[in-house]
């Protein structure tokens, strides 16, 4: 079993709409958690990275929130555009050898 | 752009073939990693250097090679591979290993083994 476990699994959403991607983590003791996005055939980018001590952090229309009490965190997207369809991998790593676990990934397609 | 490049894009290889991925970085980062990413299935971690130095080796068949003759170059050097190891192999860098740095991923080079 994945100690990062992501959902939903795929989504399809309208152009303009919101949504919200969940991550839910068992990795302990935590270190960071980090959100990427990944077009198809490319490498992950950077969209947030988080601390034990940090709630909330944005990034133009994606604001990812952390809850380290119930190892929950969630990526929101507002106001979608045709450019968000990727797969979104949260990454969490641990203070143990510093290793990190990566989430399956949401799919993402923002149709017009 | 995120600093990080790998050289070939796409590969094709037959299974007695023997080839090297390239990665190069000019972000001054000191650590460097090399991961498979298989359809469908999450990031795997294959090796990560500290300094040039190999720190980790998750476990990965000895025809993968790894190579880094400096902090800013990596190199992974493929003999004898099989069909199941196509994949997208991606290269990354970040400042050190240290628990809080964040990691710069290059575009990946789409292997394909035949």
């Amino acid at each position: 079993k994945n100690q990062v476990e992501q959902s939903p699994q795929s989504l399809i959403i309208l152009e303009g709409k919101n949504c919200t991607l969940q991550c839910n983590y068992t990795v302990s003791p935590f270190s960071n958690l980090r959100w990427y996005k990944q077009d198809t055939g490319r490498g992950p980018v950077s969209l947030t990275i988080m601390t034990f001590s940090e709630n909330t952090k944005s990034n133009g229309r994606y604001t990812a929130t952390l809850d380290a009490d119930t190892k929950q965190s969630s990526l929101h997207i507002t106001a979608s555009q045709l450019s968000d369809s990727a797969s979104y991998i949260c990454v969490v790593k641990g203070t143990n050898a510093g290793k990190s676990t990566f989430g399956d990934g949401t799919t993402l397609t923002v149709k017009p | 752009e995120t600093g990080v490049t790998q050289t070939p894009r796409h590969l094709v290889m037959g299974m007695t073939n023997k080839k090297s991925l390239k990665c190069e970085q000019h972000l001054g980062h000191n650590a460097m990693y090399w991961y498979k990413q298989s359809a469908k299935k999450p990031l795997e971690l294959m090796f990560v250097y500290n300094f040039k130095e190999q720190t980790e080796n998750n476990s990965v068949p000895s025809r993968f090679s790894p190579e880094c003759p400096n902090s800013s170059h990596l190199f992974l050097h493929l003999h004898t591979l099989q069909p199941e190891d196509s994949a997208l192999y991606l290269c990354a860098s970040s400042q050190d290993e240290g628990r809080n740095t964040e990691a710069f991923f290059g575009q990946g080079t789409r292997l394909t083994v035949v």
